[in-house]
């Protein structure tokens, strides 16, 4: 059973579209990461946060924005979509001293 | 965080222990090895990490060389779901630690 929840499972969206991907969990994490991943390449950073009102960026965050006004709540959102977004989302939480846990992800694809 | 090496793909009979080694070098004394897996197309999984000692859980069993320069993770009797793609990272377990660097990893392929 997860833990933490990605919505949407996929997606298809068109350029210039304003996208939101949700990510949420009930451990009481305070610490929250947004990665993208291309099929079979590394996890890039893209947003962090150690708490409520704490966001962070990290290597790939130009072209998109988190908010952390609820502890459970790490939504990402992409202003403008591009066909160069088109990849996997994964929203990952994790306590200190412990491993991430991390969602299934959410398979973006700009048309 | 300390960067690692680790082998791009292995195979392993189903049954038998699968032993994949990572490198990390330049770790320095506060930083935890993690070991996480990724099957297709899911979110990494978190495996087992350490600091000093070696560590056994239900999962898998890690073992830390004495100069922490690298270590092994051991499924004892690998299976065909162990099927995956398995990252080794080091990072501060503590505040602070956030920027991670998963790498391409170590495909394991279980063969029957």
């Amino acid at each position: 059973e997860a833990d933490i929840y990605q919505t949407p499972r996929y997606l298809v969206i068109g350029t210039g579209k304003k996208i939101t991907l949700e990510c949420s969990q009930t451990m009481g994490h305070d610490k929250m990461y947004w990665y993208q991943q291309d099929p079979g390449m590394e996890l890039h950073l893209i947003h962090y946060s150690y708490g409520v009102n704490s966001t962070e960026k990290g290597d790939l965050s130009s072209e998109s924005t988190v908010s952390r006004i609820r502890t459970e709540h790490f939504p990402l959102t992409l202003e403008s979509a591009r066909p160069s977004h088109t990849s996997q989302y994964l929203c990952a939480s994790r306590r200190d001293g412990r491993g991430y846990t991390f969602g299934s992800g959410t398979r973006l694809t700009v048309v | 965080d300390a960067k690692t090496t680790q082998p791009t793909s292995m195979d392993c009979a189903e049954g038998r222990a699968a032993n994949l080694p990572c490198n990390h070098s330049t770790i320095s004394g506060n930083e935890y090895v993690y070991w996480y897996r990724q099957i297709h197309s899911q979110g990494p999984q978190y495996i087992i990490h350490g600091l000093k000692n070696n560590e056994t859980n239900e999962m898998a069993s890690l073992i830390i060389t004495e100069d922490r320069k690298s270590s092994t993770l051991i499924l004892p009797h690998a299976t065909l779901r162990d099927t995956a793609v398995y990252y080794c990272i080091v990072s501060r377990g503590q505040t602070g630690a956030n920027n991670l660097f998963f790498g391409t990893g170590t495909r394991l392929t279980v063969i029957p």
